[in-house]
């Protein structure tokens, strides 16, 4: 199994402009979920997902959409990027919304928006 | 807002010592998790302990949970160089699920001094 994977690993940004970030697992989970990490900040959740065609707002979710057509895809869409969401972004699964176990994280895309 | 905090922010000591670090959290929990990033990489679920658990263990790794004071600590004995890394605590939420919508503290940046 490949896990979570996250593309692309590096993307550079000028303001105003858009883009998706890729997130795929093979586990068959059915969460999904999107966090942004800045230093000194920890993690903050974006949006999760509880399974396929199913999307809801975490912490810090303005300027992000995300959508759930399959299990084992949940992009994340920059819709017009701004300086402030300069971070790196991780992709995480779990097996069930309703079944505690440990999250799988991607390796994570470093965005950075000039 | 931040569910975990975790204490304290940095910490160094000597390889073969231990390392005892803290999470305070502030609502109700069904289960807390430590996870490890290390530089540049995606978290590494450690450890889960559930409400009703005050201690666990797993190999070098003994967690508590004190529900009542709403904190717990994670104490990593005999301590190398690659424990190096990152620490944090995720916390869900009793009123949304058992495993959905993690809030992660800041991190606690361990560095082991060979």
């Amino acid at each position: 199994n490949a896990g979570v994977t996250q593309t692309p690993k590096f993307q550079v940004l000028k303001t105003g402009q858009s883009m998706t970030l890729q997130c795929a697992q093979d586990m068959n989970h059915e969460y999904m979920s999107w966090y942004r990490q800045d230093p000194g900040m920890g993690l903050r959740l974006i949006h999760y997902s509880v399974g396929a065609g199913i999307t809801d707002q975490g912490e810090v979710p303005n300027g992000y959409n995300v959508s759930r057509s399959t299990t084992e895809d949940f992009p994340l869409r920059l819709l017009s990027a701004a300086p402030s969401q300069t971070s790196v972004y991780f992709c995480a699964s779990s097996y069930s919304p309703g079944v505690p176990g440990e999250q799988f994280f991607g390796p994570g895309t470093r965005l950075t928006v000039l | 807002s931040q569910q975990g905090e975790e204490d304290p922010q940095a910490l160094s000591i000597q390889e073969g010592e231990n390392a005892t670090m803290n999470c305070s959290y502030k609502t109700s929990i069904n289960n807390l998790q430590w996870y490890r990033q290390n530089s540049g990489r995606g978290l590494v679920h450690l450890i889960l302990i559930r409400s009703n658990e005050r201690e666990k263990h797993s190999g070098r790794l003994r967690v508590t949970l004190d529900t009542s004071k709403k904190s717990s600590s994670l104490l990593i004995t005999a301590s190398r160089a690659a424990d190096t890394a990152s620490y944090f605590c995720a916390t869900d939420d009793i009123n949304t699920g058992a495993n959905s919508k993690l809030t992660f503290g800041k991190g606690i940046t361990l560095s082991v001094r060979p």
